[in-house]
């Protein structure tokens, strides 16, 4: 199966400030099928990219993902308040479909 | 508006059995795989497979397969996950979530807790 490393683990920022999470794949994601989900405490996860760089309905333009073969980026602008959360990264192109372990976005 | 709406939670005793389920609205059920999506306390995201109400078809990943059971009912619109004999081990949150191509897991369920303790 397709390994998915994120780093870092906790990411300790101000408001205000750019988060740039990294997601490494053990091997290429096929047709790069790569998502990012948002998840804050006791809520179920948010899609906020597909296929590495379009974002979902809703999502605002401060989000904004990139990369291909097996280096992706999930890039926050200016984080508000509502933007610190867990961040997963998702690989759906090869069965099984795996997830990264997690980034956490914490205040500073 | 599409929405997948879970059943409320659980708690059993380690042995027993279980099914939960998902109801969609907001589209056409057949037309697209759901997902089940475990996440254990203070845990990260688990795939555990995806089915197809159009046709049945059913992917399990290996880690899960033979442990649950992942089906659908057509004429409600609902998805469903059970267990035969459940463990400890299995007490987490689980997740359904609407699966296409391109757009990954687009609709999520609330999620469903599942206590398993003696």
């Amino acid at each position: 199966e397709i390994v998915l490393t994120q780093s870092p683990g906790t990411l300790s920022l101000s408001p205000g400030e750019r988060a740039t999470l990294s997601c490494r794949a053990s091997q290429s994601v096929t047709n790069n099928y790569l998502a990012w989900y948002q998840q804050k405490p006791g809520q179920a996860p948010r899609l906020l990219v597909y296929g590495v760089s379009n974002r979902a309905t809703g999502i605002p333009g401060k989000f904004s993902g990139s990369g291909s073969g097996t280096d992706f980026t999930l890039t926050i602008n200016r984080l508000d308040p509502e933007d610190f959360a867990v961040y997963y990264c998702h690989q759906y192109g090869t069965s099984p479909q795996t997830f990264g372990q997690g980034t956490r976005v914490e205040i500073k | 508006e599409v929405q997948l709406v879970q059943s409320g939670a659980e708690v059993k005793k380690p042995g027993e059995s279980l099914q939960i389920s998902c109801q969609a609205s907001g589209y056409i059920f057949t037309h697209h795989y759901i997902a089940w999506v475990r996440q254990r306390p203070g845990k990260g995201l688990e795939w555990m497979g995806v089915f197809y109400p159009g046709d049945s078809d059913t992917r399990y990943n290996p880690s899960f397969q033979g442990q649950v059971t992942i089906s659908a009912d057509k004429s409600t619109s609902t998805a469903y996950l059970q267990w035969r004999s459940l463990k400890a081990s299995d007490t987490a949150v689980y997740y359904c979530a609407r699966f296409h191509l391109p757009y990954a897991f687009d609709v999520w369920g609330q999620g469903t807790m599942v206590t398993v303790s003696s």
